[in-house]
């Protein structure tokens, strides 16, 4: 069973940069699929951030592409994001996960999520 | 970027009751259609992918239809596990897009 879990960073300040790891296990993750990130906002709706695949082929929401960068680490089977210049409206829940697919991806893997706040 | 807007925003239901969800895209998005369950501390659950196909594992008590621009998810008999926050999520195009989420609450 393919299983994903995020690393918690703390509490971030803005204009800072907010760094997560998610360390997957049960699936080599060179092997294939897009390995992403998604948000949740306190009391909003989810967010696609972006996406990567092991050749090095990523995706990334256009409302947040000038500021975001996700990496993956195949010897330690870990995905990467990066958020950059963060403000508040930056904290929410953020959720790894497997992308299943090009055409009609559905996300079929999931990290349980962490909350990180951006606070000075 | 596709609008997904989801009805209703909330329910209050019984165990045993039938429960339906309404998901409706800005554009024709064909059948590219997936249906998510998310409960606070839990990994996001995918029930059904391409508007109707049932995921391994997933109780039949849910389904899904639609096409197009219209879907529906329909839970023929709730049960305690079920109250929880659905979200329909569009992919056909980039960026894949969210609906706003249904809180479904006990009664």
């Amino acid at each position: 069973q393919v299983q994903l879990q995020e690393s918690s960073p703390g509490l971030v300040k803005p204009s800072e940069t907010l760094s997560l790891t998610c360390t997957v296990s049960g699936y080599s993750i060179k092997n294939g699929f897009y390995w992403g990130w998604i948000r949740q906002p306190p009391g909003k709706g989810l967010e696609l951030i972006g996406s990567v695949y092991y050749t090095g082929s990523s995706y990334y929401n256009p409302s947040l592409k000038s500021r975001v960068a996700i990496s993956m680490a195949t010897s330690s089977n870990q995905i990467s994001l990066q958020l950059q210049s963060v403000t508040a409206a930056d904290t929410a829940v953020y959720y790894c996960a497997r992308l299943h697919g090009i055409m009609g991806t559905k996300i079929d893997f999931w990290g349980q999520g962490i909350l990180v706040p951006v606070s000075s | 970027d596709i609008q997904m807007t989801q009805s209703p925003a909330s329910l209050s239901a019984s165990v045993g009751d039938r429960v339906t969800i309404t998901c409706r895209s800005s554009q024709y998005i064909s059948t590219f259609l997936n249906w998510y369950k998310l409960k606070p501390g839990e990994a996001p659950n995918l029930l059904i992918s391409a508007a109707s196909n049932l995921q391994p594992g997933v109780s039949s008590r849910f389904g899904g239809s639609g096409s197009g621009t219209e879907f529906t998810l329909t839970i023929t008999s709730l049960q305690p596990e079920d109250f929880a926050t659905y979200y329909c999520q569009q992919a056909y195009s980039n960026p894949l897009t969210f609906g706003g989420g249904t809180k479904v609450d006990i009664k």
